[in-house]
């Protein structure tokens, strides 16, 4: 059964702190993966990833894939109280079906 | 920025009641979704279509129906709502890419209460 894996669950940290978010998967057939946002209301896009060891960046936000140990980060520097929000991890797989983790309820301090 | 919306935002009704959900997107995109996310948990899919007449049931067993008569257009229908259908239920597209390498663009979804 094809799963995607986010840790932590929940993480608080003060404001300017950095912060690495974790999302492992075991699926057939992986074709990207893909993090988003999600506040209030509904997701919104951060980064797809497809392939190994290329970082994408926006902003203060990055991301890496690294597909033989079937893992991705997402980290977050210079953390400001608008970081607050649920982060999710979402795997694509062949037929364009989407897996999607738990979630990491990131929460700053000020 | 996508353009999808999703009518109604907020949603309170009686059990048994027949409902639609109504999601639509001007972005032209062929392939839509729905998602039901209860409270803290995961996104589960439900229905997808990749394009008009075309609609496939998701990963979770869900009581809903979908129809895609229009491109723009993915309406979602429960004939008689019941309390466990309590939850957010969120609308996507997709823009046309190579395949497997595509974005998702949700709407701002619909939170349903059955009481």
């Amino acid at each position: 059964e094809d799963k995607v894996v986010q840790s932590p669950l929940s993480l608080v940290v003060h404001e300017g702190d950095t912060v690495t978010l974790n999302c492992s998967y075991e699926v057939t057939n992986f074709r990207s993966l893909l993090w988003y946002k999600q506040e209030k209301k509904a997701p919104t896009f951060l980064f797809m990833l497809t392939s190994s060891g290329i970082e994408k960046k926006s902003g203060r936000l990055s991301s890496i894939l690294d597909k033989k140990e079937l893992f991705s980060i997402l980290n977050i520097t210079a953390t400001q109280t608008g970081d607050s929000a649920i982060y999710l991890c979402a795997v694509v797989v062949e037929g364009d079906k989407i897996i999607f983790g738990k979630g990491t309820r990131l929460h700053i301090l000020p | 920025e996508a353009d999808i919306y999703q009518t109604p935002r907020y949603l309170v009704i009686g059990t048994g009641k027949k409902i639609t959900l109504e999601c639509s997107q001007t972005m032209g995109h062929d392939k839509m979704y729905w998602y039901q996310q209860d409270p803290g948990m995961e996104l589960h899919l439900i229905h997808y279509s990749y394009g008009v007449n075309s609609t496939e049931k998701g990963d979770l067993s869900s009581e809903s129906t979908v129809s895609r008569i229009r491109t723009e257009h993915f309406p979602l229908t429960l004939e008689s709502a019941r309390p466990s259908h309590t939850s957010q239920y969120l609308c996507a597209s997709s823009e046309p890419g190579t395949t497997y390498q595509e974005t998702q663009y949700f709407g701002p979804g619909t939170r349903l209460l059955v009481l």
